[in-house]
């Protein structure tokens, strides 16, 4: 069992907004959630760090925030080449956590 | 624009040692970054192993502490997992990745290479 608890799945149509959740204790959910994509049979990719942050290249319709002991992905204007699966991490005590993952659907 | 390059042997036999090596290019190993190592099951998703410095400091996952070692090589710029009496949960695709702080994320990620354990 992941100590990040994130939905299995989700699902939007084309140019609609999703968020994925990433829930854990407050402990584990602290300054250094980052979110990775991974389409299938590829390594996963940076989208996130440091709860909001977005690398270079990473489109502004990625976006990262963080409420108590939840972190949230949320990808607006979705388009067919987001449908992949999305990893929450963050650090804990020397340690890295992952959630379940979640995958996403565009309809 | 920084590499990495995972290898090593796809097939392990059950209790024996699975080692892998990750190449870096386009930068050093000894610049001031950590170096993780995650699996991924067939079908299931990502797990920490653990990450080092250059200078052999290490963190490694609890489940897995006592069968890891870690290792990095400045003179070729690369780093090394081995983990030992493997089985089959042990089957996974390993992936080598760039860690700019122990505390931060990991960017960028080798490929990824697969490991099945059987015999």
């Amino acid at each position: 069992q992941s100590a990040l608890t994130q939905p299995a799945s989700v699902s939007g149509s084309p140019g609609q907004s999703i968020t994925i959740s990433c829930t854990g204790t407050s402990s584990d959910v602290g300054d250094y959630v980052s979110w990775y994509q991974q389409h299938p049979g590829k390594a996963p990719k940076l989208m996130i760090y440091d709860v909001s942050n977005r690398p270079s290249g990473v489109p502004d319709r990625f976006s990262g925030s963080k409420s108590g002991n939840t972190a949230s992905l949320t990808i607006s204007g979705l388009q067919a080449e987001d449908e992949a699966d999305y990893y929450c991490t963050s650090y804990r005590s020397s340690t890295v956590v992952f959630g379940g993952g979640t995958k996403l659907t565009v309809l | 624009q920084v590499q990495l390059q995972e290898s090593g042997p796809g097939l392990v036999k059950p209790w024996d040692t699975l080692s892998l090596t990750c190449d870096v290019s386009g930068y050093s190993v000894s610049s001031d970054n950590w170096w993780g190592w995650i699996r991924q099951p067939p079908g299931k998703g990502l797990e920490w192993i653990g990450y080092i410095y250059y200078s052999g400091s290490t963190y490694s996952n609890p489940s897995l502490k006592s069968r890891l070692t870690m290792s990095v090589d400045t003179s070729k710029n690369q780093f090394s997992l081995r983990l030992s009496s493997v089985t089959a949960v042990d089957t996974a695709v390993y992936y080598c990745a760039r860690k700019p702080s122990a505390k931060g994320w990991f960017d960028p990620w080798g490929q990824g290479t697969l490991v099945t354990v059987s015999s």
